[in-house]
């Protein structure tokens, strides 16, 4: 079952601009993490944030987690035309056995 | 360093032809191994997981089948291929509460 739901379902903004996507989950976590996919392709990790976080850095990347609202945000900065893809967030649910529960994505188009 | 290797890349089957996928870890041991499956332009959807050596669980009742013969060695299959078994599927590892690693995916037509 899908444990995440991102949104918004696409995004399409100017190189330069921000990008925020947002994902909700349902259960509790040990952690949430955020991938990017390029079309076709294996997924590329980002960022892992634990569950006692709130804000992690990676470069242009800043996740958020709200353990209270079960959400977390991944905002990418100043984009660009590589930013181009589909962005996952991924739950380790706390089920005492680690399974890494996927949600529906976000696609990302950045227009040069 | 750790690596996992997935294969084939691509594959078309006729409908009702069995199926292997196979992919291996590197690098590490007693890893928790994955199979994913992506519908286009949709989530990932777990599949199988396996804890160790011989332990699956299935996470949606289905065509198919994994195993997990050796440590580092995870196997999906089925014995007769439906039109509904396309997709592109996904290997992964990880261990408890860290970071999961992905293949680079099979990609299935199934016709």
């Amino acid at each position: 079952s899908q444990q995440g739901e991102e949104d918004p379902q696409a995004l399409s903004i100017q190189e330069g601009e921000n990008a925020t996507m947002n994902c909700s989950y349902k259960t509790s976590i040990n952690n949430l993490q955020w991938y990017r996919q390029n079309s076709g392709r294996g997924l590329v990790h980002l960022i892992l944030i634990r569950s006692n976080e709130r804000e992690k850095h990676s470069g242009r990347l800043r996740v958020t987690l709200d353990t209270s609202k079960k959400s977390s945000s991944l905002l990418i900065t100043a984009s660009r035309a590589a930013d181009t893809a589909s962005y996952f967030c991924a739950t380790d649910v706390t089920s005492g056995t680690y399974k890494y529960i996927f949600g529906t994505g976000t696609r990302l188009k950045v227009l040069a | 360093s750790q690596t996992i290797h997935q294969w084939p890349a691509t594959l078309v089957q006729p409908v009702g032809s069995p199926l292997s996928l196979e992919c291996t870890v590197e690098g590490t041991s007693n890893p928790n191994l994955y199979w994913y499956r992506q519908a286009a332009g949709r989530g990932l959807q777990l599949l199988f997981y396996s804890v160790g050596i011989g332990q699956i669980s299935s996470e949606v009742p289905q065509n198919l089948s994994a195993s997990r013969p050796q440590d580092r060695q995870f196997i999906l299959s089925s014995k007769k291929l439906l039109l509904s078994d396309s997709g592109f599927y996904l290997c992964a590892w990880g261990k408890g509460g860290f970071r999961a690693f992905f293949g680079q995916g099979t990609r299935l037509t199934v016709v």
